[in-house]
Order: C-alpha cells, then sequence, then structure tokens
C-alpha cells in the first residue's frame, strides 16, 4: 500500500542531544514537508521540499535541519539548539498539481 | 501572526443534528482551502476542500461554504455521528508555482459527537 511511513513513532531524548525522526514514503510525490503540532497551536510548517537536492524553511525552523538526498525520504533532525523540541512532529508529501497533503501517523518526541 | 483561525476550541453535538465548524482568514492571496480531520496520536487525513472559484463544495456528509467577502469559510457534517468526533483543522494555501502544499493549518476545534 502506498503511504508515508515516520519512525519512531515515540521517542525521548535527553536535552543536548540531537534526534533524528525518519520519514519516508512510496507515493512518487515531489513535495515533501514537516509540520509541528503543539496544544491549542495547530500546525506549523518547519521545512518542506519541492524537488530533491532543495529545501526550504518554514514558518519555525530554527533548530532543526533537514536532507532530501532521496525524493522517498525527508529525515528531520532536532537539534539541541531548538528550545522547546517536546512535539508532535507530522510529516506529509503532496503531488504538485493537487496540492492536497498526504500524512504520516507523526512522531512524538519528549525530552526529559 | 495567525493568518487562518479557528476561534471555536471545541464543539459539541448531538447524533444525528448537524455539526457546523468555522474557519476566518485574513491572508486574501489564499485560493485554496482544505478542511482536515484528525484523531488522537494519527496524522491529519483529508476531508474536503475548495477553491476559490466556488462558494461550495459537498461530498457526502460533508459540505464546505467558503464566503470570500468575508474570507470565511464553514464545514458542515450532517447528519453528525460520533464516529465524525476529532479535530477539525481547517487550512488554506495559495494555488500554483511552488506554494502547492504549503498549507497554513488553523489552531483546529475539538468536535465531540454524543449519543
Amino acid at each position: 500500500d502506498g503511504g508515508i511511513t515516520q519512525s519512531p513513532k515515540y521517542l525521548f531524548r535527553k536535552e543536548g542531544q540531537n534526534v533524528t525522526l525518519s520519514c519516508e514514503q512510496n507515493l512518487n510525490h515531489d513535495a515533501m514537508y514537516w509540520y509541528r503540532q503543539d496544544p491549542g497551536q495547530g500546525l506549523r510548517l518547519i521545512y518542506y521540499s519541492q524537488i530533491v537536492n532543495d529545501f526550504q524553511k518554514g514558518d519555525i525552523a530554527e533548530g532543526y535541519s533537514v536532507s532530501r538526498e532521496k525524493k522517498e525520504s525527508f529525515p528531520l533532525t532536532v537539534t539541541s539548539a531548538q528550545k522547546n523540541p517536546t512535539a508532535f512532529y507530522l510529516c506529509a508529501s503532496s503531488r504538485q498539481i493537487t496540492g492536497e497533503l498526504f500524512f504520516g501517523e507523526g512522531s512524538r518526541l519528549t525530552v526529559l | 501572526d495567525q493568518q487562518v483561525k479557528q476561534n471555536s476550541p471545541s464543539l459539541s453535538v448531538q447524533e444525528g443534528r448537524i455539526s457546523i465548524l468555522n474557519c476566518d482568514y485574513t491572508n486574501s492571496m489564499f485560493d485554496y482551502f482544505l478542511w482536515y480531520k484528525k484523531y488522537p496520536a494519527e496524522g491529519p487525513t483529508f476531508l474536503i476542500s475548495i477553491s476559490s472559484i466556488k462558494d461550495k463544495n459537498e461530498d457526502g456528509r460533508f459540505t464546505v461554504f467558503l464566503n470570500k467577502s468575508a474570507k470565511h469559510l464553514s464545514l458542515h457534517i450532517v447528519p453528525s455521528q460520533p464516529g465524525d468526533s476529532a479535530v477539525y483543522f481547517c487550512a488554506a494555501s495559495i494555488a500554483g508555482g511552488t506554494s502547492y502544499g504549503k498549507l497554513t493549518f488553523g489552531q483546529g476545534t475539538i468536535l465531540t459527537v454524543h449519543p
């Protein structure tokens, strides 16, 4: 079945550690996105990539980094510079034509 | 600056009645609007969308209305069912070019449908 796979589903991190969240899609979509969800704030865009080897900062990119070496993969690294990393992270992809996003099941990161 | 706002954090409705979820936006460049439904600990799933060239779009029990002059859209669910209980997000984008898929989301409205 086609879809978006995020891993891990739950992740705990100590302060000062970097952590990488995986996102893989087999929908053959060109564009991929990372959103963050916090209670009462909806979804906010962290980074997005329209094509391989290119990505753009979203609204809240500080403390995060991404790479897009393959069309299928768009990993997100939460660095120690991110002040409030505890959140629910959602990866999504889209075909350029429709703009409709398809989301993964999310990764919940908790900083201890 | 919240460009897409859902001013009702929650809504409670009796099964079989109509649920109306509202969304306001401030950016007049937005011309494509979507509604997503989200269960806890899962990713959002697409429900229905509307382009700014329309003022209504219907899909089964779900209808989205767009009032461009008021910069307001609403999602109607008729009849509401307990399985509709979830968080509903309104989203908007500027169609075309590199903006496709770059959505701006509202804060979400928690819908609870009571049996």
